[in-house]
């Protein structure tokens, strides 16, 4: 089935540092999405794509839906102690009724 | 304030025995999900619901089922069938085919003794 692969699995940066991560699939997707997890929450959707090679931003983060339609990008500028979590990505097919989403980015932070 | 509730935050069991866990929303979406997450791992689906008194088997449904009697509530039932239950299941709900747009709940975490 579809999957996908994000990079890298996890990260410690210092505050103020930029930040990147990507995704990966093997398959075509007509979305890309990115969700940020706070520790012991719910996802929150931050940013979602609906066109290859779009690129739109929310405050300090932008990210990119790739022209091959198989992967994403994001990024996240001037980071500070509050962006620690975990970064999914997700993806939707040709079936519209699911989301498939990768294993996640951990993000720590050091002030 | 609109949103998802999912209750309890913590649940612990005993091997063997059915759990069911809480999922409400008042954003009047007509679409309601459960998803399961592992460390280390996205999240599952294990089952979707577009609309009341229907709902669809997930990727991952077996050892677990649901009800949708109303359009507010979404429970989930994990059974002694189910083979590793320990996990933090999250529930989310949509406007109707917009799984794009999903907003989630908090989250229970169950650990199976």
């Amino acid at each position: 089935g579809q999957q996908l692969n994000q990079s890298p699995q996890s990260m410690f940066i210092q505050e103020g540092e930029d930040v990147s991560m990507n995704c990966t699939s093997s398959s075509i997707f007509n979305t890309w999405l990115w969700y940020k997890q706070d520790p012991g929450e719910g996802p929150v959707l931050l940013i979602a794509l609906y066109k290859a090679g779009e690129l739109t931003s929310n405050g300090r983060l932008t990210a990119q839906f790739g022209i091959t339609r198989k992967d994403s990008f994001l990024n996240i500028s001037a980071s500070i102690p509050s962006d620690v979590g975990i970064y999914f990505c997700a993806g939707q097919g040709a079936s519209y009724d699911k989301v498939i989403f990768g294993p996640g980015t951990s993000l720590s932070v050091i002030p | 304030d609109g949103g998802i509730t999912q209750s309890p935050k913590y649940l612990f069991r005993k091997e063997g025995q059915n759990v069911t866990l809480s999922c409400e929303q008042n954003l009047n979406h007509d679409a309601m999900y459960w998803y399961r997450q592992d460390p280390g791992q996205g999240l599952r689906l294990i089952y979707y619901s577009q609309i009341v008194n229907d709902f669809q088997k997930g990727d991952i449904a077996e050892g677990y089922s649901v009800s949708r009697e109303k359009k507010e509530s979404f429970p989930l039932t994990v059974t002694s069938a189910q083979k590793n239950p320990t996990a933090f299941y999250l529930c989310a709900s949509s406007i109707r085919g917009r799984t794009d747009t999903q907003y989630f709940g908090p989250g229970t975490r169950l650990t199976v003794l």
